[in-house]
């Protein structure tokens, strides 16, 4: 079953403090791995997509990484404006749709 | 740029009303699909669409019914709305599943 787990729910950090969000799947052969970030009472907003296992992608203080298993974003020296939901999302063995994790929902203070 | 425009923004039903979610992309896409989104359960696919005509259903399909006539539009109706059906609704659509997925500024539906 294509499965995809997002940890922490949630993570409080500093105005520069970086840290990594964890995406954790499971899907047959892997057709492309999605990053959004979603701010309240939006739709969620296209940040990267990863297809293969090494592959990294970079914009402004973020940085998406790829394994076999998991996903990483890194966030370095954040500012407040990037407070917000990050998602991640598989698309489904069937070629068709998108399967989303639950979210991290990230709050940086000043 | 238009991109995937939702309507209405909000809306308020009672219990056994129906109504017709509407979805629209200028984009020229062939796959769109509809989420909902309910605080702790993520972002789940209730139907899609791989272009006119061909509709499928999805995670949550129950309750709900699709119709795609045209490569931009793709309305999603609840036929007899339930409280379980309170939620925020997204429509999205893309080239093909493999490229960015675009989302619609989102649907607030309450069932009353």
């Amino acid at each position: 079953e294509d499965q995809v787990t997002q940890s922490p729910e949630a993570l409080r950090l500093q105005e520069g403090e970086s840290s990594s969000l964890n995406c954790s799947y499971t899907v047959s052969g892997l057709r492309g791995l999605f990053w959004y970030r979603q701010d309240p009472g939006k739709g969620p907003e296209f940040l990267f997509t990863l297809y293969s296992a090494g592959e990294e992608k970079e914009k402004e203080r973020l940085k998406a990484t790829l394994t076999k298993k998991e996903s990483f974003l890194h966030i370095t020296a954040p500012k407040p404006e990037d407070s917000a939901t990050y998602l991640c999302a598989v698309i489904n063995q069937a070629g068709t749709a998108l399967i989303f994790g639950k979210g991290t929902t990230l709050s940086v203070s000043s | 740029n238009a991109g995937v425009t939702q309507t209405p923004k909000f809306q308020v039903l009672k219990t056994g009303q129906s109504m017709t979610l509407q979805c629209a992309q200028d984009m020229n896409h062939e796959y769109m699909s509809w989420y909902r989104q309910d605080p702790g359960m993520g972002l789940r696919l209730i139907h899609y669409s791989v272009g006119a005509g061909i509709t499928d259903q999805g995670e949550v399909p129950n309750g709900y019914n699709v119709s795609r006539s045209t490569t931009e539009d793709f309305p999603l109706r609840l036929l007899s709305a339930a409280p379980s059906q309170t939620s925020v609704y997204f429509c999205a659509s893309t080239r093909d599943p493999g490229n960015t997925i675009y989302f619609g500024e989102g649907s607030w539906l309450t069932v009353v």
